[in-house]
């Protein structure tokens, strides 16, 4: 596709059940991230994937969040027994590797835990 | 992680000048993007720098000093439309593709 595509645009949940995030990056970007964000926050950086190499999990809050990239391509986070605190925008962005490529961004996931 | 960090808030007067600073810690330092926020949005790509100076881009310039870990955003003929969020982000690790971001720091444009 034209840009980075998330899907859903937003998602309400209730405590406990599992949701899965869904990102289709720009057709040939290699590099794909996982960032969330609060409301009024940073971005916080929770999940890398470049390639065909092992993912960068250091940012994952606790192991009720996973991903995975499919193909190289297509990725989906998936965060067990939600809680509220997990309630935040998830954005992903993909890249070209190599310097000074910029990332692009989906419009993210909104999700609400309630 | 690398901390990156940029002040949490400023405000500027229309058709002013202002400058965001951001600083970071240089090692595995690979390069340093700006993004812009609007409020509920995506962000998208400003500027990048690897090398030291500055960078012109119209009203928006970025600059950047490897050795002291500095970067600024210097905004220009400011206009409503520039009240966001100004994100820096790093690029860092060996193979110069971890992209980590600052807290970001949101600028208010008054008449």
């Amino acid at each position: 596709g034209a840009g980075v595509s998330q899907s859903p645009s937003n998602k309400v949940t209730e405590k406990g059940k599992d949701v899965e995030l869904r990102c289709d990056p720009i057709s040939g970007h290699t590099a794909l991230y996982w960032y969330r964000q609060s409301l009024g926050q940073g971005l916080e950086f929770l999940i890398y994937f470049q390639g065909n190499s092992a993912p960068d999990k250091s940012g994952l809050p606790s192991d009720r969040f996973s991903a995975e990239r499919t193909g190289g391509s297509v990725s989906t986070l998936t965060i067990q027994r939600t809680q509220q605190e997990d309630s935040a925008v998830y954005l992903c962005a993909s890249s070209l590797v190599g310097q000074g490529t910029e990332a692009f961004f989906g419009q993210g996931t909104r999700l609400t835990v309630v | 992680g690398q901390n990156i960090d940029q002040p949490t808030e400023m405000t500027a007067t229309e058709g002013a000048i202002v400058q965001i600073n951001c600083t970071y810690q240089t090692s595995g330092f690979n390069g340093l993007f700006w993004y812009q926020q609007h409020a509920g949005e995506a962000p998208t790509f400003l500027s990048y720098n690897v090398l030291d100076g500055l960078e012109e881009k119209g009203r928006f310039s970025s600059f950047l000093s490897r050795s002291k870990g500095y970067s600024y955003l210097l905004l220009k003929e400011l206009q409503m439309k520039d009240s966001a969020s100004y994100l820096c982000a790093a690029l860092m690790g060996d193979a110069g593709n971890m992209l980590t971001f600052g807290g970001g720091t949101r600028l208010m444009v008054k008449p």
